[in-house]
């Protein structure tokens, strides 16, 4: 079965540093990719998606992601964090052959100011 | 549009009784989905529908009914509720279960099993 693990559990920046969460997946075949962002008492929101093409995708609010086919991989990256970044963080994968989009356990990102 | 509308948005249930989280969308997605969210577990599959007529398991049914009687709907019911069923609850939906579309959520039902 298809399964997406999220190495870091809970990241404390301060304003300014740059950003990385890894994004591992199992499955062999085609898939789709995502991030999603959670704020404090909101919904999930999209960040990026990768569906095809050019593996370094770019998102919303200058978030970006590295699809790694070699590694099954989906890091996100940011250069420059902001307070208003603190949220939880979500990496997402659909299968091609069963259309489920099963979640990671999450990030939850502390960004001090 | 309204999108992806979940009612309640709180509950608070005793163990044993039973209850429907209501999912509605008016975006005519075929596919829709529904997810809890607990700590530390990110949020997992219960059940999905591909289509009206059709609905199948996630990853952590038991415990749990669907039907898709109409495109726009797509209920959960919890027939006797548990304490482990404490969680926030998220349906989703997006246009069809194969393709390059992006699935949009709801704002979540918080229920409370005591």
């Amino acid at each position: 079965a298809q399964s997406v693990s999220q190495h870091n559990h809970h990241v404390i920046l301060s304003e300014a540093a740059s950003l990385e969460l890894g994004c591992n997946y199992s499955y062999g075949g085609t898939v789709n990719l995502f991030w999603y962002v959670q704020y404090p008492g909101q919904h999930l929101q999209l960040l990026l998606k990768y569906f095809s093409g050019d593996p370094l995708v770019k998102g919303i609010k200058g978030f970006e992601a590295e699809f790694i086919k070699s590694k099954f991989s989906f890091n996100l990256r940011k250069p420059s964090v902001q307070w208003s970044d603190t949220a939880e963080y979500f990496c997402a994968v659909r299968t091609s052959n069963t259309g489920k989009l099963i979640f990671g356990q999450g990030t939850t990102l502390q960004v001090k100011p | 549009n309204a999108g992806v509308t979940q009612t309640p948005k709180f509950q608070v249930l005793k163990t044993g009784q039973s209850m429907t989280l209501q999912c509605a969308q008016d975006m005519n997605h075929e596919y829709m989905s529904w997810y809890r969210q607990d700590p530390g577990m990110g949020l997992r599959l219960i059940h999905y529908s591909v289509g009206a007529g059709i609905t199948d398991q996630g990853e952590v049914p038991n415990g749990y009914n669907v039907s898709r009687s109409t495109t726009e709907d797509f209920p959960l019911r919890l027939l006797s509720a548990a304490p482990s069923q404490t969680s926030v609850y998220f349906c989703a939906s997006r246009i069809a279960a194969q393709g390059e579309y992006e699935q949009y959520f709801g704002p979540g039902t918080r229920l409370t099993v005591t």
